[in-house]
């Protein structure tokens, strides 16, 4: 089985940089996922590391530690649009690739 | 337009009466797959398929069936709703391979009274 734990919540502010942390527990793993979602929408694809590091894409970067077991998305200029969930997903190989969700972190932007 | 569709987007229906919730997705993806999402708890895998005429259970399968006669469509058949099947449902698609993330469709909104 797995486990990922990340923040429930967490608030920023506009223009600011905030990190959303992401532990996981996995017998298989195969990559690391963040998504984004929107109050009641879909949620959609942010960024995905296999390999230890930082990939960064734009305002979003995200960093991998497979001997941790920790992951975090880093959003830079924050704006009143980033206010979503944040959702880490852990890929494991050995149950047919499944991708597995933690609760994801709602993050709220203030003004 | 690259997509993957579910209908219907809302549906309130009664205990015991059977459902269907559709999927189809225009890609060509091999893999697909049904999650629920309950505040707190995050989204949960229900079933998933490798391809045509494969499928597996996910994390909470109870109460649900699934079929993949075609590898476009992937339905969820609640035979007789309960109201904990009350629910955000989230079908998704992707190519197989480990880079490769889902894409989601826009999500049914059901609730069972």
């Amino acid at each position: 089985g797995q486990n990922i734990d990340q923040p429930t919540e967490m608030t920023a502010t506009e223009g600011a940089i905030v990190q959303i942390n992401c532990t996981y527990q996995t017998s298989g793993f195969n990559g690391l996922f963040w998504y984004q979602q929107h109050a009641g929408e879909a949620p959609t694809f942010l960024s995905y590391n296999v390999l230890d590091g930082l990939e960064e894409k734009g305002r979003f970067s995200s960093f991998l530690s497979r001997s941790k077991g920790y992951s975090y998305l880093l959003l830079k200029e924050l704006q009143m649009k980033d206010s979503a969930s944040y959702l880490c997903a852990v890929r494991d190989g050995s149950a047919g690739n499944m991708l597995t969700f933690g609760g994801g972190t709602r993050l709220m932007v203030k003004p | 337009e690259a997509q993957v569709t579910q209908n219907p987007r809302y549906l309130i229906t009664v205990t015991g009466k059977k459902l269907t919730v559709t999927c189809s997705q225009n890609m060509n993806h091999e893999y697909m797959s049904w999650y629920r999402q309950d505040p707190g708890l995050g989204l949960r895998q229900i079933y998933y398929s490798m391809n045509v005429e494969v499928t597996d259970k996910g994390d909470v399968p109870e109460g649900y069936k699934v079929s993949r006669k075609e590898k476009r469509n992937f339905p969820l058949i609640l035979e007789s709703p309960s109201p904990n099947q009350t629910s955000l449902y989230f079908c998704a698609s992707s190519r197989t391979g480990a880079s490769y993330g889902y894409t989601f469709g826009s999500g049914t909104r059901l609730t069972v009274v």
